[in-house]
């Protein structure tokens, strides 16, 4: 079956750190693969995505994803982490010609000053 | 440009009644989504809208429905409203098709006392 996993409910860092959000994906096939992120009481905000090409994608707000054929993965990261980059982060992908974006369960992001 | 608008902000109904969202799109975008976000379920979904006509629709009983208008806003309709259909109800719209990113509006929140 086609899905995508995100293994974290939440992940903790230091202001200053870098941070890494998790996202592995199960397809047939070459997926869309998608960063949003929803702060609290707002819809989904599109943050980076990869279709082809390079590896490593640069999105809003300092964020980047390396995308891993080998290891199905999309991790989101970002080098150096703010207090207002804490919130959900859903990873999401569209399977070729389905047009049906499939969600991550999300991982709340906890920035602590 | 003004982004994806969904109105009304809030709804609370009682069971067995009948609600109804809607959903203006990002100009130029033609397509529309739906999706549920509930409490401990993560994002569902639910119907998929281009050029008037229902595409695709996600895993929810008949009396989720909706419609697309000839300006491409939408509306969904919830019918017999069940207890468990309170949650978050997101709609994005998207221009074409393929690998352009879906753009998400802040939602209703749906309570069904």
């Amino acid at each position: 079956a086609q899905s995508v996993a995100q293994p974290e409910d939440q992940v903790n860092v230091a202001e200053g750190n870098p941070l890494t959000v998790k996202c592995t994906y199960s397809v047939s096939g070459n997926p869309y693969l998608f960063w949003y992120v929803q702060y609290p009481n707002r819809g989904l905000q599109f943050l980076l995505k990869y279709i082809t090409g390079d590896n490593l994608v640069k999105g809003s707000y300092g964020f980047e994803a390396e995308f891993n054929k080998s290891q199905t993965s999309f991790h989101l990261k970002k080098p150096s982490a703010l207090v207002s980059d804490s919130a959900l982060y859903f990873c999401a992908v569209i399977f070729y010609n389905t047009d049906k974006l499939i969600f991550g369960t999300g991982t709340r992001l906890q920035v602590f000053p | 440009e003004a982004g994806v608008t969904q109105s009304p902000t809030h709804l609370i109904k009682t069971r067995g009644q009948q609600a109804t969202l809607r959903c203006s799109p990002i100009s130029g975008h033609t397509s529309v989504y739906w999706y549920q976000q509930a409490l401990g379920l993560g994002l569902q979904f639910l119907l998929w809208y281009d050029e008037g006509e229902e595409r695709n629709r996600g895993n929810f009983p008949p009396r989720f429905s909706g419609r697309q208008f000839p300006n491409y806003s939408s509306e969904l309709n919830v019918n017999a409203l069940e207890l468990e259909d309170s949650a978050l109800y997101l709609c994005a719209s998207r221009f074409d098709r393929g690998n352009q990113p879906q753009h998400f509006g802040d939602g209703t929140r749906l309570s069904i006392l």
